[in-house]
């Protein structure tokens, strides 16, 4: 069945170090990936995204990596600051069916000053 | 900026209530969606519409019903609420404007005594 699932509940690093957050996926037919960040209390924010037929995708400060091959997605953060500690989520969705996300479970990224 | 709008952040209702949430978007987006979210179970799709008097049911779509009258607009009802829904209760939105990319609310603390 379909799943998307982290590799490490707790990710802790230093303030200006790169993060790395990685979220496997089982379902080969998934074509549309989306990182969201929550912080406390407050919902997910869209942070990034990636379609099937890309293996890269830039933003500010954050890289989105896809390997189908192995069906595992990457967040890296550059320059990681203490804003950016929060919750990661993954999600997927499918080229068919319905519209909706499924999310793992989430990866808690703590910036150490 | 997207914007989704959930009417309760906080709420406590006792065992038995009729408990109704209450999200709007500003977006003119065709699809809504109700997650609940859970420590260690990350976030989990109830139901969702993708048109006026439209709906599908998600994962968990037990105890729950929802009510889309108007396309901005969508309710998710508790007919009967039970100590065991007591969650963080978040609304999304979707549409051709934003691609795949799935807005959320700040979401809804219900408590349940």
């Amino acid at each position: 069945g379909e799943s998307v699932g982290l590799h490490l509940p707790t990710l802790s690093v230093q303030e200006g170090d790169n993060s790395i957050i990685n979220c496997a996926y089982s379902n080969s037919a998934s074509d549309y990936f989306i990182w969201y960040k929550q912080e406390s209390g407050k919902g997910p924010q869209f942070i990034i995204d990636i379609r099937s037929n890309m293996d890269k995708r830039q933003g500010q400060r954050v890289t989105v990596l896809l390997n189908k091959t192995v069906k595992h997605l990457s967040l890296q953060i550059a320059a990681t600051q203490p804003g950016d500690s929060a919750v990661y989520f993954c999600a997927e969705k499918l080229h068919t069916g319905r519209r909706a996300l499924t999310f793992g479970s989430g990866t808690r990224l703590q910036v150490q000053p | 900026d997207v914007k989704v709008t959930q009417s309760s952040r906080y709420l406590v209702k006792r065992t038995g209530e009729k408990v109704f949430l209450e999200c709007v978007q500003d977006m003119d987006h065709e699809n809504m969606f109700w997650y609940r979210q859970d420590p260690g179970l990350g976030l989990r799709l109830i139901y969702f519409s993708y048109d006026v008097k439209m709906k599908e049911k998600g994962d968990i779509p037990e105890g729950y019903s929802v009510s889309r009258e108007k396309k901005e607009r969508f309710s998710l009802i508790l007919e009967s609420a039970s100590t065991n829904q007591t969650s963080m209760y978040l609304c999304a939105s979707s549409g051709p404007v934003s691609g795949n990319t799935i807005y959320f609310g700040e979401g809804s603390w219900l408590t349940v005594v």
